[in-house]
């Protein structure tokens, strides 16, 4: 499986918005980016996720670079409940659904 | 969407003994899957629950420490053998409904001590 890279960690304040990078720069064309959190004592949420045009939903939105090695997820206003480690992934599609495989994730701190 | 149950939510295990996470969907589901994830630490895949077959397992991860059972599209329960202390763990159940393209599901995991 293709790797990712994170930051270990990052800060914001709340209510501002948040840049997560994350940099694939073995990402394959068959590779999907996929953007999960984990809230404290709870499993994995899903995020977003995009394979070449930028996405938005109500969550988030996924900024992926032209050339698809790097990605950034948007949290446009960070909340208190935002504070979570988020984990970007690749995911590839060859016909059948593949396993998710985790990589070390941000650890998000939002502060007042 | 999909929304996973498991029990027990937590357990205090002696060395030695046995384990099995109950794991239930609320919907029928195409691929179910077993993470475990130690303190600290982030998830790691331990097997793909089949319906109606045995599992796969991950590098790493066996059967006969790790038995994992599928009997229809909604239930999978994975058993800790012969736990050790090293087995001190959240184990995690996920589901993925359908095919390609879709969000996968995590249940609230199952906190396990073994003294």
């Amino acid at each position: 499986d293709a790797k990712t890279t994170q930051p270990n960690s990052m800060e914001s304040n709340e209510e501002e918005p948040v840049h997560l990078p994350c940099n694939h720069s073995t990402i394959s064309g068959t590779d999907y980016i996929h953007w999960y959190r984990q809230l404290p004592s709870q499993g994995p949420e899903y995020v977003i996720h995009g394979l070449t045009s930028n996405v938005n939903n109500r969550m988030a939105s996924l900024a992926i670079a032209e050339d698809r090695k790097s990605s950034t997820l948007i949290l446009h206003r960070a909340t208190l409940r935002d504070a979570a480690v988020y984990y970007c992934i690749l995911r590839a599609y060859t016909g059948t659904a593949s396993k998710l495989t985790f990589g070390t994730g941000t650890r998000l701190q939002v502060t007042l | 969407s999909a929304v996973i149950s498991q029990k027990p939510s937590r357990d205090i295990c002696q060395r030695g003994t046995s384990l099995t996470i109950q794991c239930q969907v609320d919907s029928q589901v195409t691929m179910m899957f077993w993470y475990r994830q130690q303190p600290g630490q982030s998830l790691t895949l331990i097997a793909t629950a089949n319906q109606g077959s045995e599992a796969t397992y991950e590098s790493g991860f066996v059967i006969d420490k790790f038995p994992i059972s599928r009997p229809n599209l909604t239930f999978s329960t994975l058993t800790v053998s012969n736990m050790s202390p090293e087995d001190s763990s959240i184990y995690l159940c996920s589901a993925l409904p359908g095919g390609r393209g879709d969000t996968q599901y995590f249940g609230p995991g199952t906190r396990l001590t073994v003294l």
